[in-house]
């Protein structure tokens, strides 16, 4: 069965720091990644996703995630976290399948101080 | 361009109410449809989806039911709310092979039983 589990479930960065989001998969089959942002009160929007090809792909707001089958790790970095990347952040995987349901980590919730 | 709708956007309903949750999606035609349930400081669990009108697959054992009267209609209900049926509902749908199989959310409903 497939899981996903996010290291930390809260981290504290400072303003202009490295932002990095750990998230660790189990799948049997080659998995689709993706990485989700949750705002205050909203509904998810999609950051970033990983099918097949380039292994590190660019999403939006200046975020990465690299795919590492090798780690079955697939992490979320930003260069230079800004006051509005603090937020909830999923990381969750979907197979191939049929219905292609995602399951998700239990989330990150990122703070970035002044 | 697609759209999700999802309404009402809040709620508070006394326990043993009926619920009624209403997702409804534009610009596709014959989406996967999905129900999430985030409950506070949790991640999120699939609760139901849908790959067709009158189809419905249920994830997990609970108080809710949903239902697909519309290819891109779908219905959360409740006969009687329990307390544990607090938190924050979501509906998705999923795109097309074409676009990385990405699923994509509503802004979410936001339910309180007292």
């Amino acid at each position: 069965a497939q899981s996903v589990t996010q290291l930390g479930s809260h981290v504290s960065v400072s303003e202009g720091a490295l932002v990095l989001l750990r998230c660790n998969y189990s799948s049997s089959v080659p998995p689709y990644l993706f990485w989700y942002v949750q705002y205050p009160n909203q509904g998810l929007q999609l950051l970033l996703k990983y099918t097949t090809g380039a292994t590190l792909v660019k999403g939006i707001n200046g975020f990465e995630a690299e795919f590492k089958k090798s780690e079955t790790s697939f992490h979320l970095t930003k260069p230079s976290a800004h006051m509005s990347d603090a937020a909830e952040y999923f990381c969750a995987v979907s197979e191939n399948g049929g219905y292609n349901k995602l399951i998700f980590g239990a989330g990150t919730r990122l703070a970035v101080h002044p | 361009s697609q759209t999700i709708h999802q309404w009402p956007a809040t709620l508070v309903q006394p326990v043993g109410s009926p619920l009624s949750l209403e997702c409804t999606v534009e610009g596709t035609s014959n989406p996967n449809l999905y129900w999430y349930r985030q409950a506070a400081g949790r991640g999120l669990q699939l609760l139901f989806y849908s790959v067709g009108i009158g189809q419905i697959s249920s994830e997990v054992p609970q108080n809710l039911s949903a239902s697909r009267p519309q290819d891109r209609q779908f219905i959360l209900s409740s006969k009687k709310l329990l307390l544990s049926d607090s938190g924050f509902y979501l509906c998705a749908w999923r795109a097309g092979q074409s676009s990385g199989n990405t699923i994509y959310f509503g802004e979410g409903s936001w339910l309180t039983v007292v």
